[in-house]
């Protein structure tokens, strides 16, 4: 099955620098790598995704590149800001798959 | 709001005991999914039930059972609990079978087992 390792598990920045998690994956059949952003006490919420057709994909301040070759993709966050504080979820999914395949996690923290 | 309601949002019970979690998916969806999260630890699929039938098991003990009903509510239940079981239990959906298009979580069930 699919195996998805994520990098940093923690990471501190100053707020308005950028953060940048990565993540790689084993299954070259996976075109589907969704980004999760789980906030203290609360569910984990889809902040954007992409699909192997595309190289890069962005929404206001935050960002996710696909490199297929290499088999990882990451997430960008530009000009942190506090509540960016959470914990990120990186996943892997491939036709046919019954689940999503994900990450262990980053911890990330803005600090003021 | 993300549509799915899980309930009990906590629950507090003894070792030994059983439990039921429920989730109600968005309106349309088919697929529900429950995950367990423990402590720091990730997301921990456990099973996925598609339009009343299960379609795909996870890391699941054989103490927990699951099932999703005509109005496609879905239960999660935990017996013979143990400490060991005191974790998040989330519960997703989405509208079709495959998770190719990612899907929706609820909000979650703390379970404590004291």
């Amino acid at each position: 099955g699919e195996n998805v390792e994520q990098h940093p598990s923690t990471l501190s920045v100053q707020e308005g620098d950028s953060a940048v998690i990565k993540c790689t994956y084993s299954d070259s059949a996976s075109n589907y790598f969704p980004w999760y952003k789980q906030e203290l006490g609360k569910g984990p919420q889809l902040i954007i995704d992409i699909r192997s057709n595309v190289g890069e994909k962005k929404d206001q301040r935050i960002a996710v590149t696909l490199n297929k070759t290499a088999k990882h993709f990451s997430l960008h966050i530009t000009e942190t800001q506090p509540e960016d504080s959470a914990v990120y979820f990186c996943a892997a999914s491939y036709p046919g798959a019954n689940n999503l395949f994900f990450g262990t996690g980053t911890r990330l923290t803005v600090i003021p | 709001d993300s549509g799915v309601t899980q309930t009990p949002k906590h629950l507090i019970t003894a070792t030994g005991q059983r439990v039921t979690l429920r989730c109600s998916p968005r309106s349309g969806d088919l697929s529900v999914y429950w995950y367990q999260q423990s402590l720091d630890q990730g997301l921990q699929f456990l099973i996925q039930y598609y339009n009343g039938e299960e379609r795909a098991k996870g890391n699941i003990l054989e103490r927990f059972s699951a099932q999703q009903f005509p109005d496609l509510h879905s239960e999660l239940n935990l017996s013979s609990l143990e400490l060991g079981d005191s974790a998040l239990y989330f519960c997703a959906s989405s509208g079709t079978w495959t998770s190719n298009y990612g899907y929706t979580f609820g909000s979650g069930t703390r379970l404590t087992v004291v």
